[in-house]
């Protein structure tokens, strides 16, 4: 089946550093994927839809400059948190679709920790 | 906005007992998807409806999409400690992504 790998699946940074999270679709190329947030024993929340090739389509809310999302390669997408807050600690996890009308499949998510 | 309401929000049942978990949409559903998730991973996919009064069984886990699309329950026979999780619903809005329900937590007694 189809694999999404997502790393790292854990990280503590201290406040104002950035912290780069890469998600990759192992055999499958996705045009698009996606971004969500998870608080502890909350579901999780869309952040932004990443596009190859083009400019990641943000969520109401989401700060643009804040999460900065790249999406250079079919197989690619990484989230740049810039100058982490501990606010900004919580469970990141990212997703793709293999084609449209298709089910979703997810990273094994990433643990931020900002002290 | 697409909004979808999961009940309960936690439930706790005994080892090999039955249990619904119920997931009601603001909106039409065009596809709905459940996901379980152990907090901390990722999501395990188990199902995807589509059409009204559509069902779909794996396992020991069936779920329908009920006849006018907005809502969907998840039933789980005869219960076991490896269902204990938390169970996503999930519909796609438009433009091919997904949002999710709150989540209902599940904890299996022995």
């Amino acid at each position: 089946g189809a694999v999404v790998s997502q790393h790292p699946s854990r990280v503590i940074c201290k406040s104002g550093t950035s912290v780069k999270i890469e998600c990759r679709s192992l055999d499958f190329q996705a045009t698009t994927m996606f971004w969500y947030r998870q608080f502890p024993k909350q579901s999780l929340m869309l952040m932004a839809t990443s596009n190859e090739g083009s400019k990641a389509t943000y969520e109401q809310g989401v700060e643009k400059d804040k999460f900065l999302i790249n999406h250079a390669s079919l197989t690619l997408s990484t989230l740049t948190v810039t100058s982490a807050h501990p606010e900004d600690s919580s469970f990141y996890i990212c997703s793709a679709k293999r084609g449209a009308n298709e089910k979703l499949f997810f990273g094994s998510g990433t643990q931020l920790s900002v002290l | 906005s697409q909004e979808l309401e999961q009940s309960p929000q936690s439930l706790i049942v005994q080892e090999g007992k039955n249990l619904t978990i119920n997931c009601t949409s603001s909106k039409t559903l065009y596809g709905l998807y459940w996901y379980k998730q152990k907090y901390g991973e990722g999501l395990i996919f188990l199902m995807m409806l589509q059409k009204g009064g559509e069902e779909k069984s794996h396992e020991k886990i069936t779920a329908k999409l009920d006849e006018k699309k907005q809502q969907s329950s998840l039933h789980i026979t005869a219960s076991q400690p490896s269902h204990a999780g938390i169970y996503l619903c999930g519909a796609d809005p438009g433009a091919q992504k997904l949002v999710f329900g709150q989540g209902t937590r599940l904890t299996i007694n022995p």
